[in-house]
């Protein structure tokens, strides 16, 4: 089974704070996502990279940068949390020689006071 | 601009009768759609699938349809179950591009009434 690993599932950070999260996946797939979800809104795509040090903005990067060193993990950074990145973050993982399908982790749920 | 979209928040159903879960598409390009089933405090997961060269696509008590004239997606779960109840989305990957990335709507909250 395809496994996507995220760090924290509940943080809550202060405005103005560095948070990173982290997501780690064991299946070997070259491209790795970042999403919000929101309300109303859906799975919104922040970043996403295709290969190691590969990154590509997605929608609604502003606030919001990523690493990705190694192929099985990738990190988002909010360099100065706001308010208005309370919000349900999920990473995902695919493989585009096999469909392209998602496999998501379980989510982290950021409140940012 | 929004190029995948469910214009339905929520759905109520009673058990054993059919969920209807409707999504529209503005692009064209578009050759392959998928829907998601998510339930609160967990990932999205994968539900079923259709290549835009099909019409209709079958897996047990789920059966999406395209009708690619009106650029139109529908997901029919008959029967529905109150396990069924969970948020639905739809997607299409990029027509072009490294990733293949997705592109969602904005989700159905399907409640299935016992």
């Amino acid at each position: 089974d395809v496994k996507v690993t995220q760090s924290s599932r509940y943080l809550v950070k202060r405005t103005g704070e560095k948070v990173f999260l982290e997501c780690v996946q064991d299946m070997d797939h070259e491209n790795m996502f970042w999403y919000r979800q929101d309300p109303g809104l859906g799975l919104r795509l922040i970043y996403f990279s295709y290969d190691v040090k590969m990154k590509e903005k997605g929608d609604i990067p502003e606030g919001y940068s990523v690493s990705r060193e190694k192929k099985e993990r990738f990190s988002l950074i909010l360099e100065s949390a706001s308010t208005n990145q309370t919000s349900m973050y999920l990473c995902a993982s695919s493989s585009t020689a096999l469909g392209g399908e998602l496999f998501f982790g379980e989510g982290s749920r950021l409140t940012v006071l | 601009d929004q190029q995948v979209k469910q214009n339905s928040p929520s759905l109520s159903v009673q058990e054993g009768r059919i969920s209807i879960l409707n999504c529209d598409y503005t692009n064209s390009m578009f050759d392959y759609f998928l829907w998601y089933k998510k339930y609160p405090a967990e990932g999205p997961t994968f539900l079923i699938s259709i290549s835009s060269i099909k019409d209709k696509n079958e897996d047990g008590r789920f059966t999406v349809f395209l009708n690619k004239s009106a650029k139109h997606l529908s997901l029919h779960i008959v029967p529905s179950q109150p396990g069924d109840s969970a948020v639905y989305f739809c997607a299409a990957p990029a027509p072009s591009g490294s990733a293949r990335q997705l592109t969602f709507g904005s989700g159905t909250q399907l409640t299935v009434l016992p």
